[in-house]
């Protein structure tokens, strides 16, 4: 069954430095999220993007936030200087350009830890 | 942010009986409404959904009820089996397809 995959599954990294989480959708689907669930809390919303572009975008997707389909399978997801509260795990998900388009899929996450 | 609002963090049920897992909302514009479910280091698992149009969905085991009037939706497992012990989460969606999520349900089935 196809699935939504991530990598890496653990990042940790240092304040100030920037990381890129990576993703590889489901391979017909068009539409690409990432979300993000800081422990404790909700999943929360932060991008959606489609034909190479930014649908939605919420608060927390400030301009230190970058997502980037660089080739026909990757997704990506920067952050360009990180704070202690990036710490979270971020999904990313996909659904297709169908009837069903409402189903998003989630991949397994990375989990982000922030020193 | 409250749209979405699962009451319940735990529920406990007895393999082979129902689990009924609740979830409130606030916003009338929501188009869907979807439950996903979620092991310990796994991203949540789509299950099953439902149009704002509709009042009921089945698919196997599963069954969602949505009263509009309550803005009130639940999710029946029947029979419930111990591989069903996870986080239910109750997500919304709007038209512009971003999922609201609530805090989630941990729902243990003993043997």
């Amino acid at each position: 069954e196809p699935e939504v995959t991530q990598t890496p599954s653990h990042q940790v990294t240092q304040m100030g430095q920037e990381v890129i989480l990576r993703c590889v959708p489901i391979s017909n689907h068009l539409y690409f999220y990432w979300y993000r669930q800081i422990l404790g809390q909700k999943v929360e919303f932060l991008v959606s993007f489609y034909n190479n572009e930014i649908s939605e975008k919420s608060e927390i997707f400030d301009d230190q936030f970058s997502v980037e389909r660089p080739d026909g399978s990757n997704f990506t997801l920067k952050i360009r200087s990180t704070k202690l509260e990036d710490s979270a795990m971020y999904f990313c998900a996909s659904s297709a350009r169908t009837v069903t388009r409402y189903e998003q899929y989630f991949g397994p996450g990375t989990r982000l830890t922030v020193t | 942010d409250q749209q979405v609002k699962q009451n319940s963090p735990s529920l406990s049920v007895q393999e082979g009986r129902i689990s009924i897992l609740n979830c409130d909302y606030t916003n009338s514009m929501f188009d869907y409404f979807l439950w996903y479910k979620k092991y310990p280091a796994e991203g949540p698992t789509f299950l099953i959904s439902i149009s704002s149009i509709k009042d009921k969905n089945e698919d196997g085991r599963f069954t969602v009820f949505l009263n509009k009037s309550a803005k009130h939706l639940s999710l029946h497992i029947v029979p419930s089996q111990p591989g069903d012990s996870a986080v239910y989460f109750c997500a919304a969606l709007g038209s512009n397809y971003k999922l609201t999520f609530g805090k989630g349900t941990l729902l243990t089935v003993n043997p």
